[in-house]
């Protein structure tokens, strides 16, 4: 299994909103909806904010939303904050019952 | 509230197998669909899923690393282990355990531990 696709870094200022892609194919993204989100602060380990494709776990911000079209799903942040800088990472449940993580986007709030 | 905490080695040498313990509170890995993953990140480089195993002894493997990984646990503990065989300097980073949340369904990883960073070097 192949490593799924992100962009490796995006950057946006404080109140706009980025969206950061996540790429795979028919035997991973695009087979379920078991696509997960997690964003990860230097040297912490990293916190799920996105499950099921959209839903987010209790805590997280509204600001942080999750959509999938085919093979590709998607995280909006909206609002920008300092507070989310950092690196994100998808995650697909793939059709040989394993699991897969995507290359990471590192996020720059400017 | 849930907890896990890596423990094992900062360094083993080239070719050495790496032995990783995983110990869970809040949950029991006993219970039915609790489900109990490891995850590695290289210094700077992306995460990297390992492999799974599931309270009723389901184990799950990365194709890449299915020949040198073993998932194992001790009920009693309340612990996992992760053994990699066959170490080389490219499997030096940071070792995470993580609970799979989805209690037999594959929503993700809800709960992390703060990993442990293994170097491979003679």
């Amino acid at each position: 299994q192949s490593t799924l696709t992100q962009p490796a870094s995006l950057s946006g200022s404080p109140g706009q909103s980025i969206t950061i892609s996540c790429t795979g194919t028919n035997s991973d993204v695009g087979a379920y909806n078991f696509v997960s989100w997690y964003h990860q602060s230097p040297g912490k380990a990293p916190k799920l904010i996105i499950y099921d494709v959209s839903d987010r776990p209790s805590g997280v911000s509204n600001r942080f939303s999750g959509s999938k079209s085919g093979n590709t799903a998607s995280l909006t942040i909206s609002g920008l904050q300092a507070e989310d800088e950092g690196d994100y990472s998808c995650n697909s449940y793939t059709t040989s019952r394993t699991w897969v993580f995507g290359g990471g986007t590192k996020l720059t709030v400017l | 509230q849930i907890t896990l905490k890596e423990s094992g080695p900062t360094l083993v040498k080239p070719t050495q197998t790496l032995t990783l313990t995983c110990t869970v509170s809040g949950f029991s890995i006993s219970t039915s669909g609790a489900g109990v993953g490891w995850i590695r990140q290289p210094p700077g480089k992306a995460l990297e899923w390992l492999a799974l195993i599931y309270s009723g002894g389901d184990e799950r493997y990365s194709p890449s690393l299915k020949s040198r990984v073993t998932i194992t646990k001790d009920a009693s503990k309340n612990q996992v282990f992760l053994t990699m065989t066959d170490m080389d300097p490219v499997d030096t980073g940071t070792y995470y355990c993580a609970q799979e949340t989805g209690w037999g369904r594959p929503l993700g990883f809800g709960s992390w531990g703060q990993g442990t960073l293994v170097a491979v070097s003679s």
